[in-house]
């Protein structure tokens, strides 16, 4: 069965400290795998996206990494600041086009 | 260049009411899907239309269905509702069938729907 599970389900830090989400997944034939900032109310932001062949991909402060062997993906976030207040979704696209969606790790950030 | 607009952001319904809703895409982009986001299941897909065609479809009964016009604007509609179709309601668009493969995603706000 495909799946995509994320960890932890929350998170709370500290402004200024770093932290990684985790996403696990079990989706086959594998495409590529996204991961997106959802602020409270408001819809997904596309963060990265990686195929199989990518192991890391940045955007700013956000750095993604992909282990396709272990079906392993993380997020880092360095330096945190108090607008990363967000859920954070790792989604895998199946070659089968489907899209398999983690619940989510919700982060908070306090000053 | 705007976003992708949904319209309304807020309703409230009765069980048994239906209800539709309306989504603009990116200008230019051909594909848009829908999704229901709920605290307990996350982000579920409903369906994906492309050039007025509906490509693929989630695990929802009958009572969501959707469509596309050929100015790609898309509605969703719900009837019969229940209380359990109570969610945020996502739209997507993408320049080609961006649901699937590595298309790049952009997200509208949500419309909220609230089932009393």
């Amino acid at each position: 069965k495909n799946q995509v599970e994320q960890s932890p389900q929350s998170l709370i830090i500290l402004e200024g400290k770093n932290c990684t989400l985790q996403c696990n997944y079990t989706v086959s034939p594998f495409s590529n795998l996204r991961w997106y900032k959802q602020d409270t109310g408001r819809g997904p932001v596309s963060l990265t996206i990686m195929t199989f062949s990518e192991n890391t991909k940045s955007n700013g402060r956000y750095t993604a990494t992909l282990d396709a062997d272990t079906k392993q993906s993380s997020l880092h976030i360095t330096a945190s600041q108090l607008s990363d207040s967000a859920s954070y979704i790792c989604v895998v696209s199946a070659s089968t086009d489907k899209l398999i969606f983690g619940t989510g790790t919700r982060l908070q950030v306090f000053p | 260049k705007a976003g992708v607009t949904q319209t309304p952001r807020y309703l409230i319904k009765t069980r048994g009411q239906q209800v539709t809703l309306s989504c603009s895409p990116i200008s230019g982009h051909r594909s848009v899907s829908w999704y229901q986001q709920t605290p307990g299941q996350g982000l579920q897909f409903l369906f994906e239309y492309f050039s007025e065609t509906q490509r693929n479809k989630g695990n929802f009964p009958g009572r969501f269905s959707g469509r596309q016009f050929s100015n790609s604007r898309s509605e969703m509609n719900v009837s019969t509702l229940e209380l359990g179709d109570s969610a945020l309601y996502l739209c997507a668009s993408s320049l080609v069938g961006g649901s699937f493969g590595s298309g790049e995603l952009f997200f509208g706000e949500g419309s909220r729907l609230t089932v009393l």
